[in-house]
C-alpha cells in the first residue's frame, strides 16, 4: 500500500534557528514528490515538486531533497512568517491520484 | 486570475440534508480533484476527474457524489449529510501533462467548512 509519512508532527523553532522537515514514503513508481505549505484557514500553497533521487530545489530560506525512500525540506535561518504547516505527497502508479502526509506543524518563534 | 473558487466557503446543516459544493477553475486544466481534511488525517482523495464528463473514486467516496459537465466546474454532493461528513473540502485542479509526462502539481482552492448537525 502506497504511504507517505512526515516527521516530526511538530517542530518550534527560535528565529534563525535551521532544521529540517522529513517525509518518507512508499510507493510503486514515483512520479513526483511535493512540497506544500498550508497557512490556518487556507488552502494549500504549492512550493516544490522533485522528480528523481538526488534532486534538489530552493527558494528563499527553503531547500527540497530527495532520495529513493525521503526526502527533507531544509528550512535555513527561520523567520516567523515561516509558520506554517508543511504538506508533502507524492504522485505514482498511474499519475491520476496523490498520496499526502499529515503534515509538520512549523512554529519560528522570533 | 482566480485559480480556484470553491463556494460556499462556510455551511451548517442537519443530519440527512443535502447539498452540493461547487469548485471552478479558470486555468483550463484537465484534472479536478476534491479532498477532505480532518485534523491527524491529512488530505484524503473523495473523487476525482481527468477530464470533462469523467468520474472516478478516490480513497473515500462513500456518501458522496461528483458531476463534472463543464471542464472548468467540479460539484460535490452530499445527498444524506451525516456528522462524519464534518470537515474541510478542499478541491485543486492540475494540468493534464508536465515535462510530457502525466504529473504536474495540484493549484488548491480556499477550502469549504462544512458542520454536519
Amino acid at each position: 500500500e502506497d504511504q507517505v509519512t512526515q516527521s516530526p508532527e511538530a517542530l518550534r523553532l527560535q528565529e534563525g534557528e535551521s532544521s529540517s522537515l522529513n517525509c518518507s514514503y512508499t510507493v510503486s513508481g514515483l512520479r513526483g514528490l511535493f512540497w506544500y505549505r498550508q497557512d490556518p484557514g487556507k488552502g494549500p500553497e504549492f512550493l516544490f515538486t522533485l522528480y528523481s533521487a538526488g534532486e534538489e530545489k530552493e527558494k528563499e530560506r527553503l531547500k527540497a531533497t530527495l532520495t529513493k525512500k525521503e526526502s527533507f525540506l531544509h528550512i535555513t535561518a527561520p523567520k516567523p512568517e515561516d509558520s506554517a504547516t508543511y504538506l508533502c505527497a507524492v504522485q505514482a502508479g498511474t499519475g491520476n491520484q496523490f498520496y499526502f502526509g499529515t503534515g509538520t506543524s512549523l512554529t519560528v518563534i522570533p | 486570475n482566480a485559480g480556484v473558487t470553491q463556494t460556499p466557503k462556510f455551511r451548517v446543516l442537519k443530519t440527512g440534508q443535502s447539498m452540493t459544493l461547487l469548485c471552478a477553475q479558470d486555468m483550463n486544466h484537465e484534472y479536478m480533484y476534491w479532498y477532505r481534511q480532518d485534523p491527524g488525517m491529512g488530505l484524503r482523495l473523495i473523487h476525482y476527474s481527468v477530464g470533462e464528463g469523467t468520474t472516478a473514486k478516490g480513497e473515500v467516496p462513500d456518501g458522496y457524489n461528483v458531476s463534472r459537465l463543464k471542464k472548468q466546474n467540479f460539484l460535490l454532493g452530499l445527498e444524506s449529510a451525516a456528522p462524519s461528513q464534518t470537515s474541510v473540502y478542499f478541491c485543486a485542479s492540475r494540468t493534464a501533462t508536465r515535462q510530457g509526462s502525466n504529473t504536474g502539481e495540484l493549484f488548491f482552492g480556499e477550502g469549504s467548512r462544512l458542520t454536519v448537525l
